[in-house]
């Protein structure tokens, strides 16, 4: 299988827990985003990572998210003292040129 | 700011033409796409067009941008229960965040 793969694919946490989920892009795609997707919206920007440099980052990201990508490979999303207001369905996306190729998301409920 | 609507919900019979559209505000955007996403995975992308074309056309789908009135349709001809998706539009001029997504039109094929 060549496409992004994320895991896990479910994960639930009861608030104040820490989690963490993984990416793994396209093996050639250098560019690497998450996006936050809830009920009945479209995906929502959180970072954005060329190789292993986080260029960018959405105002709107709490401090209690952090994201890495060592080595400009897998990329991890990590949630501290999770909030309910956090669940949702977390997307990565990789690309090379212009077009976004998504993994299947990892859903999150914190309960 | 960048903004992307659509409506919510389309719903068709089985064999007819399907119309998706979606509005814009940013009109330096030079790249407008197309993403479909079935319940419970991430989004496929079905097709994308340049803010120098005015029409793209790959079997069953067909899309028309309208740059001076920044609106984007998709058609998809001969509509299958298949097609019973989310559909988002989305636009960009760069990398990173300013790939901007709509809420996304639920697509409903009746028999």
């Amino acid at each position: 299988d060549t496409g992004v793969s994320q895991d896990p694919r479910h994960k639930i946490t009861k608030r104040g827990q820490n989690v963490t989920f993984r990416c793994d892009p396209i093996s050639e795609h250098n560019r690497l985003y998450w996006y936050r997707q809830t009920l009945g919206q479209g995906p929502e920007f959180l970072t954005y990572f060329q190789n292993e440099a986080q260029l960018e980052k959405s105002r709107l990201l709490s401090d209690r998210f952090s994201a890495e990508r060592p080595k400009g490979s897998f990329s991890t999303l990590e949630i501290q003292r999770t909030e309910q207001g956090d669940s949702a369905m977390y997307l990565c996306a990789s690309s090379l040129e212009r077009e976004l190729f998504f993994g299947s998301g990892t859903q999150l409920s914190v309960l | 700011g960048e903004d992307v609507e659509q409506s919510l919900f389309l719903s068709v019979r089985e064999g007819d033409s399907s119309v998706i559209n979606c509005t814009y505000t940013d009109s330096s955007s030079t790249y407008l796409y197309w993403y479909k996403q079935e319940p419970g995975a991430g989004l496929q992308l079905l097709t994308y067009i340049f803010s120098n074309m005015d029409m793209k056309q790959d079997q069953r789908l067909t899309v028309l941008l309208n740059k001076k009135d920044k609106h984007l349709s998709l058609r998809i001809a001969d509509t299958q229960t298949g097609d019973s998706a989310i559909y988002f539009c989305a636009e960009s001029k760069d990398y990173g965040q300013n790939f901007v997504f709509g809420p996304g039109t639920r697509l409903s094929v009746l028999p």
